[in-house]
């Protein structure tokens, strides 16, 4: 089952903030976190391995909450350089089989 | 270190024709995996090979798509016959096990356009 992601897309003013989130409808191991720009690869972001983990990167930080089987990824003063599609991808118990969001696209605006 | 390999970049086939890409993950790497993006959805996971067994290729249209990965390093997908549908990038990854830990890395991707 493909992890849900909210919301699908979203318009920022340099500076502000945004939250996306990552719902599954299964219990799950790991969640990572990547930033696809047009016409390039997926970028690793961050993982979270445990339920409850915080992350942070620079101003880009994630939780994970198992028992909600969700994740959030948090962005803080967003720079232009974080335009982007964001997917999460999430391990299910025990298969290791990574399966990728429906994508964020976020947008930042001078 | 080198990241993951792909070629080619960009093909332009006609349908019903065939079509192989080829990757070089990172030197290292046990786990290889093949990723279908169609224009605006997130991958999907076609195949997922330990070293140069196959662990799960549930989601491979096994009747158009095969792949393999002989001696444990470089992997082949290949499309016969080829369909409109086909039309996407095709991203291969790898990461150095199967633990939920281990970063996946991604190459840029080939383009394929079925027309």
């Amino acid at each position: 089952q493909q992890p849900v992601q909210s919301p699908q897309a979203v318009i920022l003013r340099e500076g502000e903030d945004a939250v996306i989130n990552c719902s599954s409808s299964k219990a799950l191991y790991s969640v990572h976190w990547y930033r696809q720009k047009h016409g390039e690869a997926p970028v690793f972001l961050m993982i979270l391995l445990k339920g409850g983990e915080q992350k942070g990167h620079e101003k880009i930080s994630a939780s994970f909450n198992e028992k909600k089987q969700q994740s959030s990824l948090y962005l803080t003063a967003s720079q232009l350089s974080y335009s982007g599609t964001y997917f999460c991808g999430t391990d299910t118990s025990g298969t290791y089989k990574y399966i990728f969001g429906t994508g964020t696209r976020l947008k930042v605006l001078a | 270190e080198a990241g993951v390999a792909q070629s080619p970049r960009y093909k332009i086939i006609e349908k019903r024709q065939s079509v192989a890409f080829w990757c070089n993950p990172i030197s290292g790497h046990a786990t290889l995996y093949w990723y279908q993006q169609i224009l605006g959805q997130g991958p999907k996971l076609l195949i997922q090979f330990q070293n140069n067994g196959v662990v799960d290729d549930s989601q491979l249209p096994k009747d158009r798509f095969s792949a393999e990965r002989l001696k444990g390093v470089d992997s082949t997908l290949k499309i016969q016959p080829a369909k409109l549908e086909d039309s996407a990038v095709y991203l291969c990854a790898s990461s150095l096990g199967r633990a939920s830990g281990n970063t996946i890395y991604f190459g840029e991707g080939s383009w394929l356009t079925v027309v």
